[in-house]
């Protein structure tokens, strides 16, 4: 029973291409966001959703673009790929709504490899 | 300013003794949570444990506590008993705000433990 699930697990693309991960949480949560870890593994939020509302939305470059069809499920697309967009992406999802935990619960990462 | 600050990059315990991984964070606001993850070899991100600001106790899950003190603002981390397992990357991390949809997640840089036999 997988909570959080992103696909794929790894991607190797070429400079320039256009590529999409996928994510789906099955627990219920309202929220979800979207990370980047670098090969410092430095983590660093890029976007966060809360029932398909887009509320966090850091400095990323506009080649950037989540989509949350559902509440269950974020996107996210990357334009014209560039080296430097090598990294981990984790997705990560939340209860949301009211005050208390607000555990994230984290995707298994998708490591992309731009050459 | 760094809102999480981990200033052990790299820590060696020997199995079955006690470890601290040190956190300190900062924030104007009263109402804020924070958190450890474990990261593996393997690359997954483990939630470990939890503390609100309002907090009195501090947080106990298993092996893991969280020794909270406000005043200094730290949240340093407490394994028990290491075992080969605990090696991994330790990340502390705040959510600042009272939670909700609108809470913003920062991350420390990780502090990387590894268990000796």
């Amino acid at each position: 029973d997988t909570a959080v699930s992103q696909t794929p697990k790894y991607l190797v693309t070429q400079m320039g291409n256009d590529k999409s991960i996928k994510c789906e949480q099955n627990l219920g949560h309202d929220t979800m966001y979207w990370y980047k870890q670098d090969s410092k593994k430095f983590l660093k939020i890029m976007f966060s959703y809360n029932n398909k509302e887009l509320i966090i939305n850091e400095t990323v470059p506009n080649r950037f673009s989540p989509k949350s069809p559902d509440k269950a499920h974020l996107n996210l697309h990357i334009n014209s790929l560039e080296l430097g967009d090598s990294a981990v992406y984790f997705c990560a999802s939340s209860p949301g709504g009211g005050t208390g935990g607000e555990t994230q619960y984290f995707g298994p990462g998708t490591r992309l490899l731009v050459l | 300013a760094q809102k999480i600050t981990q200033t052990q990059p790299g820590m060696f315990v020997q199995e079955k003794e006690a470890v601290t991984l040190d956190c300190t964070y900062d924030t104007s606001d009263q109402s804020y949570g924070l958190f450890w993850y474990k990261q593996p070899s393997s690359g997954e991100m483990i939630f470990l444990i939890y503390q609100g600001s309002y907090d009195e106790q501090n947080a106990t899950e298993g092996r893991y506590s969280l020794n909270f003190q406000k005043a200094r603002k730290s949240a340093n981390l407490v394994i028990s008993a290491s075992q080969l397992g605990d090696s991994a990357m330790y990340f502390c991390a705040m959510r600042e705000g009272p939670g909700g949809g609108y809470q913003k997640v920062t991350f420390g840089t990780g502090t990387k433990l590894q268990v000796i036999p």
